[in-house]
């Protein structure tokens, strides 16, 4: 089966800065990589997401980027505020088979200091 | 709209006790799935459905059954319960991948908090 590692697993930053989560995938069939934001207590919520035909996706300040050569890709969250504190995961799946499971990496604490 | 709702949200067991987690959705769903999560391992998976009457084993399924009578509840049980299975379980129901408006999204429960003493 797939296979996602994520690193780092925990990451603080200065209100204002930018934060980057990277994520590598083994199964070069995959073609669907959500991440997920899981704040304190709370659970988890799809934050953005990309497809193998696309490089680059962007909503505001959060930003996915995939190089499918490589197989990896990153969240990448510019200024940075309080609130983007949480847990976040990376997922990676073949949209389109009959599973349709979620590959999840072992998740990003995010911790941004005021 | 309720989405997905777990039940109970929180329980202490003794090591041997049984228990049933239950899940239901109202978004006509047909995959639904359990996940574990534990501090430093990430969302595990556990079972999962693909339809009424259907179940599957994930990644971590020793220890656990489950059903899935109705399309919109899932079961998680414990039949004999191990310290080893204090974590917190979520529920997380999506469309299949071949109709629309399928967008890989999962939606979770809140969770249930189970401690095994």
């Amino acid at each position: 089966g797939e296979n996602v590692e994520q690193h780092p697993s925990t990451l603080s930053v200065q209100e204002g800065d930018s934060a980057v989560i990277k994520c590598t995938y083994s199964d070069s069939a995959s073609n669907y990589f959500p991440w997920y934001k899981q704040e304190l207590g709370k659970r988890p919520q799809l934050i953005i997401d990309i497809r193998s035909n696309v490089g680059e996706k962007k909503d505001q300040r959060i930003a996915v980027t995939l190089n499918k050569t490589a197989k990896h890709f990153s969240l990448h969250i510019t200024e940075t505020q309080p609130e983007d504190s949480a847990v976040y995961f990376c997922a990676a799946t073949r949209r389109g088979s009959t599973l349709g499971r979620l590959y999840f990496g072992r998740g990003t604490q995010l911790t941004v200091w005021p | 709209n309720a989405g997905v709702t777990q039940t109970p949200k929180f329980r202490v067991l003794k090591t041997g006790q049984s228990m049933t987690l239950l899940c239901a959705q109202d978004m006509n769903h047909e995959y639904m799935y359990w996940y574990r999560q534990d501090p430093g391992m990430g969302l595990r998976l556990i079972h999962y459905s693909v339809g009424e009457g259907t179940t599957a084993k994930g990644e971590v399924p020793d220890g656990y059954n489950v059903s899935r009578l109705k399309k919109q509840n899932f079961l998680l049980g414990l039949e004999s319960a191990a310290p080893s299975q204090t974590s917190v379980y979520f529920c997380a129901s999506s469309y299949p991948p071949r109709l629309a408006p399928y967008t890989g999204e999962l939606f979770f429960g809140e969770g249930s908090r189970l401690t095994v003493l």
